[in-house]
């Protein structure tokens, strides 16, 4: 079966430090990675898909499929980056898996 | 462009009562999802709809939970009865397509507490 794992569930770092948010995934085909967030008092919406290989707001995602993994990266950390983060996993046609999500608090 | 929109927004029951929730998808978007998430817990596919006719429904409680979507573009959800680990925030969401690849929307979702 398909899993999503997110270890931390809770982030802290200081404005303009790096930032780190692990996503390993289980499954043997080839996957579909999605980083999704989660803004205080805003819908969940989509950050980034691995397919498309862009940056937005400054993070960017590597699929990794020896380590299974779709870390979230940014080089520095701004306050607007404290949010709930959630590692999605899909497989074209079955439902996305979302991990229990990640939430990063940027400390000024 | 409006986006998903749900009602109501919170709910307060007591168990074994019954409760239902509403949602419009984004104009034209042809799939619409249900979920549920636990407090703590990432979003869990409840029901997966391809304009009126259902995709997936396997982590559905049929037992208790029933959705439907008639004419393709509203759809209810509806618990009964309710039993207390039914708390949770329930999403609605919506798609141009139903592959795993196509950017789903969400809904502001409804917050229910099953007292």
């Amino acid at each position: 079966a398909q899993r999503v794992t997110q270890p931390e569930k809770l982030l802290s770092v200081f404005k303009g430090a790096p930032v780190e948010l692990k996503c390993n995934y289980s499954y043997s085909g080839s996957p579909e990675l999605f980083w999704y967030v989660q803004y205080s008092r805003q819908r969940l919406q989509l950050l980034l898909r691995h397919i498309s290989r862009e940056s937005i707001k400054g993070f960017t995602a590597d699929l990794n499929k020896g380590e299974t993994s779709f870390h979230l990266k940014k080089p520095f950390a701004q306050e607007e980056d404290s949010a709930m983060y959630y590692c999605a996993l899909g497989t074209g046609n079955t439902p996305l898996v979302f991990g229990k999500g990640t939430r990063l608090s940027v400390i000024a | 462009e409006a986006g998903v929109a749900q009602s109501p927004r919170y709910k307060i029951i007591e168990k074994r009562q019954s409760v239902a929730f509403w949602c419009n998808p984004i104009s034209g978007h042809a799939t619409l999802y249900w979920y549920q998430q636990i407090l703590g817990q990432g979003p869990k596919l409840l029901i997966q709809f391809q304009n009126n006719g259902v995709v997936d429904d396997s982590q559905l409680p049929k037992d208790r939970f029933s959705a439907e979507r008639l004419k393709g573009v509203d759809s209810t959800l509806k618990i009964q009865p309710a039993k207390l680990e039914d708390s949770a925030v329930y999403l609605c969401a919506s798609s141009l397509g139903g592959r795993s690849y196509n950017e789903q929307f969400f809904g502001p979702g409804t917050r229910l507490t099953v007292l």
